[in-house]
């Protein structure tokens, strides 16, 4: 089984809707993340979480919220999707170690199309 | 603003022949420099990453080699092979602080047989 799983892998909706993607992880890290791809842009933090009562944003939260259920559980909604919200999205997650960065383990994504 | 300019956006390399990606940052307070590579369908996964008390790291046939002075940083692939098709992303972040990763635009990296 993966360490970090993601769902739904795939997801087609319309503008309007509500849309929350979910992230589960078995790493037992403290540290979460959201992140969006498009195409010639690379990866961008939309939230980022060190423990569960702490969330903050990253560069491009506009239009996006979070909510950590349990150290294990980061769960990324849109509340009113919009077409160019379409990107795959990725979970990732880091031990907090000491002395300095870990690395990021990421799930595998899922692809939100929204027309 | 991207804070790390990653080129180029693809490359195609002939078996047995050498990739090389290439970054630049403005930030001088990044200290941790790491590379990622994706396969299609999959996460990134962490590759290999280097400290700026470094010049080079060398893991296989993977090379960073690093220029403080010039705020680059580049990734070396040697005797690439098919299966090194992916496409690489450059990052970085303190060290200390909130960690937080910036990444390049990603490079697509074709190796033909």
């Amino acid at each position: 089984d993966a360490d970090v799983t993601q769902t739904p892998r795939n997801r087609i909706t319309k503008t309007g809707k509500r849309i929350m993607l979910e992230c589960s992880q078995t790493k037992g890290h403290d540290r979460m993340y959201w992140y969006r791809q498009d195409p010639g842009l690379g990866l961008r933090l939309i939230y980022y979480s060190f423990d569960v009562k702490d969330i903050n944003k990253g560069e491009i939260s506009d239009g996006y919220s979070v909510s950590r259920q349990a150290q294990a559980k980061f769960s990324l909604s849109l509340e009113s999707a919009i077409p160019n919200q379409t990107a795959l999205y990725f979970c990732a997650t880091s031990d907090a170690g000491t002395g300095g960065n870990q690395p990021q383990h990421f799930g595998d994504g899922t692809r939100l199309s929204i027309l | 603003q991207q804070q790390v300019k990653q080129s180029p956006q693809s490359l195609i390399v002939q078996k047995g022949g050498i990739s090389i990606i290439n970054c630049a940052y403005e930030n001088t307070a990044f200290d941790y420099f790491p590379w990622y590579q994706q396969f299609p369908g999959k996460g990134p996964a962490l590759l290999i990453a280097i400290r700026p008390d470094v010049s080079e790291k060398k893991e296989g046939r993977f090379t960073i080699s690093f220029n403080k002075s010039a705020k680059q940083f580049s990734l070396h692939i040697m005797d690439s092979q098919p299966g090194d098709s992916a496409t690489y992303f450059c990052a970085a972040s303190k060290r200390r602080g909130d960690y937080k990763l910036s990444f390049g635009a990603g490079t697509t990296v074709t190796v033909r047989a």
